[in-house]
C-alpha cells in the first residue's frame, strides 16, 4: 500500500507553545489529506479536511484558529496546534487519499504524533 | 449526523475461537472500508467493499458488505495472536466526498 510519514512521533511541549505536525505521502501525490483525533481506547474523530492549495474544511466543533492546517504541496500537509494546552493532549493521525483508479479512493494513514502538553 | 455504529466494543477470544464485528451504518453507505489498529499504532488498511452484498476474503479474514449498503461485518476464523488490535469500519456516503466516518472499533484481545 502507499506510504504516509508523520513527523514527529512524539511531543512533549509547555504550555502555550506551538506544535507543528507534518504529513507526507511518499510514494504518491494526495490533494486531499485528513487530520483526525484519537483519544485513549477511542476512535477516530475527523477534525478537518485539508485539500492542496485551498483553505482547510473543519468539522463542526473544531477550531480553525486553534488547529491550524496548510496543503501547502501534492505531497505535504501540517497541522500547526496553536498556543497548545494540557486538554489539547492527545494521538493526531493524518491520512493521505490515494487514487486507486476507482471511484472511491482509499485513504491511508501515517503513523500518528502523541502530544504531550504539559 | 451520519453516524457509524459498531458491535461489540471489546471482545476477548481464546486463539482458535472465531471472532466477529459488526458495523451498522445510520444511512446508506456507497462503500465501507475496514482497518485494523494494533495497540500503540495506527490504523492499517484493510480492505474496501463497494457493492450491495459484496463478500471478500482475505486468509482468514471474511468481509461482508449487506444487500441494503448500511451494514458490513468482518468475521476472523481461528484467531491467532496476531490478530490482536482494535477493528474499525469507516463508510463513505457520497453526500461526504471522500470523508470516512468510523466505527467506534472492535477491541479484540485473545488468550494464548
Amino acid at each position: 500500500g502507499a506510504v504516509v510519514s508523520q513527523h514527529p512521533s512524539r511531543v512533549i511541549c509547555k504550555s502555550g507553545t506551538s506544535v507543528k505536525i507534518e504529513c507526507r505521502s511518499l510514494d504518491f501525490q494526495a490533494t486531499t489529506m485528513f487530520w483526525y483525533r484519537q483519544f485513549p481506547k477511542q476512535s477516530l474523530m475527523l477534525m478537518a479536511t485539508s485539500n492542496e492549495g485551498s483553505k482547510a474544511t473543519y468539522e463542526q466543533g473544531v477550531e480553525k484558529d486553534k488547529f491550524l492546517i496548510n496543503h501547502a504541496s501534492l505531497t505535504l500537509s501540517t497541522l500547526t496546534v496553536t498556543s497548545a494546552h494540557p486538554e489539547d493532549s492527545s494521538f493526531y493521525i493524518c491520512s493521505a487519499l490515494s487514487r486507486t483508479g476507482g471511484i472511491w479512493d482509499i485513504q491511508y494513514f501515517g503513523a500518528g504524533t502523541r502530544l504531550s502538553v504539559l | 449526523g451520519q453516524q457509524v455504529m459498531q458491535i461489540p466494543q471489546y471482545q476477548h477470544v481464546q486463539e482458535g475461537e472465531d471472532f466477529t464485528t459488526y458495523c451498522n451504518s445510520s444511512t446508506t453507505l456507497s462503500n465501507i472500508q475496514w482497518y485494523k489498529q494494533r495497540p500503540g499504532g495506527h490504523p492499517v488498511f484493510l480492505i474496501q467493499l463497494v457493492k450491495s452484498g459484496e463478500v471478500k476474503k482475505q486468509k482468514r479474514l471474511t468481509f461482508q458488505f449487506g444487500e441494503a449498503k448500511k451494514n458490513s461485518s468482518l468475521h476472523i476464523t481461528a484467531t491467532q495472536t496476531t490478530d490482536v488490535g482494535t477493528y474499525f469500519c469507516a463508510g463513505q456516503t457520497s453526500q461526504g466526498a471522500q470523508k470516512l466516518v468510523f466505527g467506534q472499533g472492535t477491541r479484540l484481545t485473545i488468550n494464548p
